[in-house]
């Protein structure tokens, strides 16, 4: 049972662009929402993380966007760069769980110059 | 610091044959992790240590054996492996158990024939 939805499963953007990556969960006990950015080869890295006491949270050109009701979180990269591709997943954790990480499937993010 | 280190990077095993995959951090880090990826389903967990001594099962422990031989490291263990098995496998390290950041290692690259 996949508790975290993620989409679309492949983006190509333009340099300059907006990226947008979406996910949704089914899970209301899920209290902590990270974004993880893993390039080619590598394992992955803590991007950006949300707490769902706030609707967004932004870090540079990274934002992620939290709606609670809809269940609902994404990831905004504005003037996304070519350096910016990679893969992103999202992922939701419980307090108290060991901090699970359950990762959404992944989004492959193409950037071109 | 090295952060979290993985051996070997890439593996060929024959079906029925066994191996380890060595994951070691450098971070003091006392909860450690064992992920596998799989194309278009993210990560996911196949056990954890919350601390030196302590393993506990994650969402896919069938097939796998993991040990926490101190605090540095943390093995899995494959005892017969099968095809199905092939996978990136990653290790991570947080600080404690329930850590928001979890910090993960450059993957291991198991194909099972």
């Amino acid at each position: 049972q996949q508790q975290v939805k993620q989409s679309p499963q492949s983006l190509i953007v333009q340099k300059g662009g907006i990226s947008i990556i979406n996910c949704a969960y089914e899970n209301t006990a899920f209290d902590y929402f990270p974004w993880y950015q893993q390039f080619p080869g590598k394992g992955p890295a803590l991007l950006i993380a949300i707490r769902p006491d706030v609707s967004e949270k932004k870090e540079g050109r990274f934002t992620i966007s939290f709606n609670k009701s809809a269940k609902q979180f994404s990831l905004h990269i504005m003037d996304s760069q070519p350096g910016d591709s990679a893969t992103y997943f999202c992922a939701a954790s419980i307090l108290g769980s060991a901090r699970q990480l359950t990762f959404g499937s992944g989004t492959q993010l193409t950037v071109l110059p | 610091n090295a952060g979290v280190t993985q051996t070997p990077k890439f593996q060929v095993l024959k079906t029925g044959q066994s191996m380890t995959l060595q994951c070691a951090q450098d971070m003091n880090h006392n909860s450690m992790y064992w992920y596998r990826q799989d194309p278009g389903m993210g990560l996911r967990l196949i056990y954890y240590s919350a601390s030196e001594g302590t393993t506990d099962k994650g969402e896919v422990p069938n097939g796998y054996n993991v040990s926490r031989l101190n605090k540095r490291e943390f093995s899995l263990r494959l005892e017969s492996a099968a095809p199905s098995q092939t996978s990136v496998y990653f290790c991570a390290s947080t600080l404690e158990l329930g850590g928001e950041t979890q910090y993960f290692g450059p993957g291991t690259r198991l194909l099972v024939l």
